[in-house]
């Protein structure tokens, strides 16, 4: 099956400061990536859906220039958490589809800021 | 849109017990149906999948079928161990006619007793 693969799997990063997630395709070309954000304890939100070499699609409440999406080539997303803080820390997911396909989930990102 | 239900939790059992964790789910297309797992601090983890129905997914002694009639993907184990214990997720991924966009259950706790 096809393989989605997410670095780093867990980052702690100091107030302030930026984080970079990358989310690849390894297998095949990811048109369409998604990315979630897990709140303790809850499920899984949707925060934005991305086509290559477009500009993301974000979902209502989600901050656009705090979480920067950039879909640049067809194996390669990244979300970049700008300037961030306790309150952003979580776990992340990305989602990756093709022409086709359906969507393969990545293992996830926990992002801890203190 | 395409939503999935899963049993509120936490579902408490104790070891070698029988488990079923239920799923349901609702689409517009035909979407590939999945169960993630994840263990306490850590990621997420593909458990298993069915692509279309009737598919039976199985891994590790779980194993869920897919039945478009009762739009369901209940997961289930014959005997259940105390390392069992985690947040077991379902999640559909549909295929371009549908929503596409990857959807997940809200999650259910399982904690399994000595």
């Amino acid at each position: 099956g096809a393989v989605v693969s997410q670095h780093p799997s867990r980052v702690i990063c100091k107030s302030g400061t930026s984080v970079k997630i990358e989310c690849r395709s390894l297998d095949f070309q990811a048109t369409t990536m998604f990315w979630y954000r897990q709140f303790p304890k809850k499920s899984l939100m949707l925060m934005a859906t991305s086509n290559e070499g477009s500009k993301a699609t974000y979902e209502q409440g989600v901050e656009k220039d705090k979480f920067l999406i950039n879909h640049a080539s067809l194996t390669l997303s990244t979300l970049t958490v700008t300037s961030a803080h306790p309150e952003d820390s979580s776990f992340y997911i990305c989602s990756a589809a093709g022409v086709g396909t359906e969507a393969f989930f990545g293992q996830g990102t926990r992002l801890t800021v203190v | 849109g395409d939503s999935v239900t899963q049993m509120e939790g936490p579902v408490t059992l104790s070891e070698e017990a029988f488990l079923t964790i239920n799923c349901t789910y609702t689409a517009t297309g035909y979407p590939s149906l999945f169960w993630y797992v994840q263990y306490p601090g850590e990621g997420l983890q593909l458990l298993l999948k069915a692509t279309k129905a009737d598919d039976k997914g199985s891994n590790k002694g779980f194993e869920a079928t897919y039945r478009k009639e009762t739009t369901s993907f209940h997961l289930e184990k014959g005997s259940v161990q105390v390392s069992d214990s985690a947040v077991y997720f379902c999640a559909l991924s549909d295929l371009p006619g549908g929503s596409y966009i990857p959807t997940f259950g809200r999650g259910t706790s399982l904690i399994v007793h000595p």
